[in-house]
């Protein structure tokens, strides 16, 4: 069964404007981690969010931030005003604390910011 | 520069060709990690090592053999590859504890010809 899944293969955004990219896992494991990636065509994965089960509150990290709602199991990222180099491949990740514990990650989003 | 090396960058090989990837790591991390990413696929994980044993092997043919001689360093050796194995080779690096994410290396680009 699919762990991760993001059902956007592709997105385009307009340069400034807010856009968000989704995310929903499927875990029993009651503490997991939630993570969101950036990889763009030079081929580095560059961290970008964190989003603990337990944590009370949403993530932020400058300009990123996670809807995070864990009773629908989702996980997405809203990235506010966004800029020409935020085109990317963007990867959600799930790492559980139990035995598995890899990092599992779902197909990706390409977005692409649009002057 | 995110603290994991990955050398070289790009690599161009024969099928008959025997080459090396190598990563390193200096973060104090103790979980090591082959990934590999072809066009258009998810990441798939290649290998796992924690402080130097290997604790996944993920279905991945013999022609990719493995080595971590310490927790800093990994190596992916490559012998007799198939044009099909051209892709992304990412390594990345962990604490081994559920909540900590992996740092990744820049990859190296491999093309079999």
């Amino acid at each position: 069964a699919q762990k991760i899944t993001q059902t956007q293969p592709g997105m385009f955004v307009q340069e400034k404007e807010a856009v968000t990219l989704d995310c929903t896992y499927d875990t029993s494991d009651p503490s997991y981690g939630l993570f969101w990636y950036k990889q763009p065509s030079s081929g580095e994965m560059i961290f970008l969010i964190y989003q603990g089960s337990y944590d009370q509150q949403n993530a932020t990290e400058g300009r990123y931030s996670l809807n995070f709602q864990k009773a629908r199991k989702s996980a997405n990222l809203v990235i506010s005003a966004s800029q020409l180099g935020d085109s990317a491949m963007y990867f959600c990740a799930m790492r559980e604390a139990g035995s598995a514990r890899q990092l599992t990650f779902g197909s990706g989003t390409q977005l692409t910011v649009l002057p | 520069e995110t603290g994991v090396t990955q050398t070289p960058r790009h690599l161009v090989m024969g099928m008959t060709n025997k080459k090396s990837l190598k990563c390193e790591q200096h973060l104090g991390h103790n979980a090591m990690y082959w990934y590999k990413q072809s066009a258009k696929k998810p990441l798939e994980l290649m290998f796992v090592y924690n402080f130097k044993e290997q604790t996944e092997n993920n279905s991945v043919p013999s022609r990719f053999s493995p080595e971590c001689p310490n927790s800093s360093h990994l190596f992916l050796h490559l012998h007799t590859l198939q044009p099909e194995d051209s892709a992304l080779y990412l390594c990345a690096s962990s604490h081994d504890q559920g909540r900590y994410g992996y740092t990744f290396g820049s990859g190296t680009r491999l093309t079999v010809v």
